[in-house]
C-alpha cells in the first residue's frame, strides 16, 4: 500500500542553520504531497503542498520539490528560527481516493538560540 | 471563520470502559475525517465521511470503534470497550472543494486508557 517515510528525529539545530528533513514515499499513480506542521499545544496545520512532479511548494521560508524520479519531497529552509521548533509531518494524498492523507511518522525539530 | 472543534480535550478511562468524542467541522465542509495519532507516530486514518455517508472505514477496528455523522454536520467517535492500546490523540479534520480539498485539523482529544 501507499506509505511515507521520514527521517527520524529529534533534529536539533542552532538558530540560522540550514534545515533539511528527508521524506520519501511509495505510491501508485500520481499522489499529491504535503508537509504539515504541529506547533506545541496546537493542531496540525498545512505548511506547503505540491500536486504534480517538479512542482515546488513554499511557505514561510520553507520549500519542498516533488521529485518523482526519486519519490522524494524533502523539506528545506535556509535559516531556521527558534519559532520553527515543532513536529513536521510529510504526507501524501493518493490519486482519486477522496482526499485522505497518509502520514509519515513525524520529525521533531528543536531550534536553539 | 471558526475552526474544527473537538471535545473533550482530555479523557482518562480504565480499560473496558467506553468513551465518546465529538467533532464539529468547519461550516460547509462536506468531508470529515477521524484520525488516530499514537505517541511518536503519524496520524492514521480511521474513517472518512462525505456528508453523512462513509467513504472509507477500512482501518476502523469495527469490533470496538464506531462513528456516525447522522445529519452530515457534526460527528461522534465511540470506543467500547477501550483497550490499553487505544491510548492516543484522536484528531478530527474537515475539508471542502472550495478550499482546494485542504484538510483543516482540530486540536485533538487525548485519550489515556489505564
Amino acid at each position: 500500500g501507499d506509505s511515507v517515510t521520514q527521517m527520524e528525529g529529534p533534529v536539533t539545530l542552532s538558530e540560522e542553520a540550514f534545515l533539511t528533513i528527508n521524506c520519501t514515499y511509495t505510491a501508485t499513480g500520481y499522489p499529491s504531497l504535503f508537509w504539515y506542521v504541529q506547533y506545541p499545544g496546537e493542531g496540525l496545520q498545512l505548511l506547503l503542498k505540491a500536486t504534480k512532479a517538479d512542482d515546488k511548494g513554499s511557505n514561510k521560508g520553507f520549500e519542498a520539490t516533488y521529485r518523482k524520479e526519486t519519490t522524494s519531497f524533502h523539506l528545506e529552509k535556509g535559516s531556521v528560527q527558534v519559532s520553527d521548533s515543532a513536529v513536521y509531518f510529510c504526507a501524501l494524498s493518493p490519486y482519486n481516493q477522496g482526499g485522505k492523507l497518509i502520514f509519515g511518522q513525524g520529525t521533531e525539530l528543536s531550534v536553539k538560540p | 471563520e471558526a475552526g474544527v472543534a473537538q471535545s473533550p480535550r482530555y479523557k482518562i478511562i480504565e480499560k473496558r470502559q467506553s468513551v465518546a468524542f465529538w467533532c464539529n467541522p468547519i461550516s460547509g465542509h462536506a468531508t470529515l475525517y477521524w484520525y488516530q495519532q499514537i505517541l511518536g507516530q503519524g496520524p492514521k486514518l480511521l474513517i472518512q465521511f462525505q456528508n453523512n455517508g462513509v467513504v472509507d472505514d477500512s482501518q476502523l477496528p469495527k469490533d470496538r470503534f464506531s462513528a456516525e455523522r447522522l445529519k452530515g454536520v457534526d460527528s461522534t467517535l465511540k470506543i467500547q470497550p477501550a483497550k490499553l492500546e487505544d491510548s492516543a490523540v484522536y484528531l478530527c479534520a474537515s475539508s471542502s472543494l472550495q478550499h482546494g480539498g485542504e484538510l483543516f485539523f482540530g486540536e485533538g482529544s487525548r485519550l489515556t486508557v489505564l
